[in-house]
């Protein structure tokens, strides 16, 4: 069963902490994604990559950064964490070519205090 | 104005009716259409994509009416097990990237 496994479900990070977020999937896809969902505001897009090393700014970039230096691994890294960063984070991945069927991971409820 | 709109609902529906709800999208230059659902606490997963012709799977039908820029999801003989947030999803014609609709709540009731 081909998988996008995400690290953690539940992470409580204080204020100021550098925060990693680990997702990996096993099917050899291209495509990474990073989204946030909030109540109210639906998922939004903080970064992608379509290849090793290769990173694009989503829609809502600001306070986070990644890094792939495995194709079948894309971390995001919040480097200092705020209380509005409190959120849903869900990875997900997709194949070249592939127009739909994004697999996303089960998510990341972190809570920042 | 949002890329992607959708009434957030609750819809209630009672059990065995029929519920359909639409999401509007600002790109005309959109290319590709998804319905995702996503249970509580649970990610999101594909659904049916949308084509222009209208698609059917089993009690789930999908339009797409490039003209007015909305997409619709119809749900016939409701289960409980539908109960869900149905998202809109759509895809730009450059690249892989998708965007969210904000969803819709549907609740079938006994």
């Amino acid at each position: 069963d081909v998988k996008v496994t995400q690290s953690s479900r539940y992470l409580v990070k204080r204020t100021g902490e550098k925060v990693f977020l680990e997702c990996v999937q096993d099917m050899d896809h291209e495509n990474m994604f990073w989204y946030r969902q909030d109540p109210g505001l639906g998922l939004r897009l903080i970064y992608f990559s379509y290849d090793v090393k290769m990173k694009e700014k989503g829609d809502i970039p600001e306070g986070y950064s990644v890094s792939r230096e495995k194709k079948e691994r894309f971390s995001l890294i919040l480097e200092s964490a705020s209380t509005n960063q409190t959120s849903m984070y869900l990875c997900a991945s997709s194949s070249v070519g592939q127009v739909y069927g994004y697999t996303f991971g089960s998510g990341t409820r972190l809570t920042v205090v | 104005r949002k890329e992607v709109e959708q009434d957030p609902g609750p819809f209630n529906v009672p059990e065995g009716a029929t519920v359909a709800f639409n999401c509007t999208y600002s790109n005309s230059a959109s290319q590709s259409f998804f319905w995702y659902r996503q249970d509580c606490r649970k990610e999101p997963k594909l659904l049916m994509s949308v084509y222009s012709s209208g698609n059917e799977d089993g009690r789930f039908t999908a339009q797409l009416n490039r003209a007015s820029q909305y997409i619709s999801l119809l749900i016939r003989d409701s289960k409980l097990s539908d109960s869900a947030t149905y998202l809109c999803v759509v895809m730009e014609a450059a690249g892989n990237k998708l965007t969210f609709g904000g969803g819709t709540r549907v609740l079938v009731k006994p």
